[in-house]
């Protein structure tokens, strides 16, 4: 148990849709990452969010965008939906940025795009 | 493009034997590695951190870190079916934050 709650769970969107996935951190943690699982791949960098800022991209067009409260929780806005956003997203929260900081994940939210 | 290879297996071993997964990076500027296991249908756990060149041993678990070889291992010894997973290398970029960058896993099937 990390202490990362994702919600929802599970979800089934249709192609041209627009969806939000929440995330709350870890209590102490300020930072929030979100990541992209395809099915057989690891986990790809979407974003990451230190203090209500984004504080890094990785390669995703600009109809992936996040948010992070005054409380560190945190969403993952997709708008489009393309099929080939079907995948496992995963938040994972940290108390600060270094670079050795561990990252633990929460349990995901498994979006099917149909 | 910083990528993190790994050998997608499966990779099969019998009960109590060394199971032995390995990972190579590109980006010689990074300095942290981590070794992830993930269940089927689940999210990734983190098993195992390393930042120096060596050895670095965590009960059945072995992380070995190479840097100038661009190179980390993870043994698992006495192996359990228990331990049937997906395994993750993941290297730290030093540019986007604290992103991780993530192979894309070796299978573990572990059998009794």
């Amino acid at each position: 148990e990390t202490g990362v709650t994702q919600s929802p769970t599970h979800l089934i969107k249709t192609r041209g849709q627009q969806v939000t996935l929440r995330c709350s951190s870890q209590s102490g943690h300020n930072t929030v990452s979100w990541y992209q699982q395809a099915l057989g791949q690891g986990p790809q960098f979407i974003f990451q969010y230190y203090r209500e800022e984004e504080n890094g991209r990785g390669n995703f067009p600009p109809r992936f965008s996040g948010l992070q409260f005054p409380n560190y929780s945190s969403e993952l806005n997709v708008n489009a939906l393309e099929l080939d956003d079907s995948a496992l997203y995963l938040c994972a929260s940290s108390s600060d940025r270094g670079t050795n900081e561990k990252l633990f994940f929460g349990s995901g939210t498994q979006l099917s795009v149909l | 493009q910083k990528e993190v290879e790994q050998n997608s297996g499966p990779l099969s071993v019998p009960e109590g034997a060394i199971a032995s997964l390995n990972c190579t990076y590109s980006d010689r500027v990074s300095q942290s590695f981590f070794w992830y296991r993930q269940y089927s249908g689940k999210s990734p756990e983190l098993i195992m951190s390393i930042y120096s060149n060596g050895d670095k041993e965590d009960g059945r678990f072995t992380a070995q870190l190479n840097k100038a070889s661009q190179y980390v291992s993870l043994l698992i010894r006495d192996s359990q079916p228990s331990d049937s997973a997906t395994y993750l290398c993941a290297v730290r970029s030093n540019q986007a934050g604290t992103a991780l960058i993530f192979g894309k896993g070796t299978t573990l099937s572990v059998s009794s």
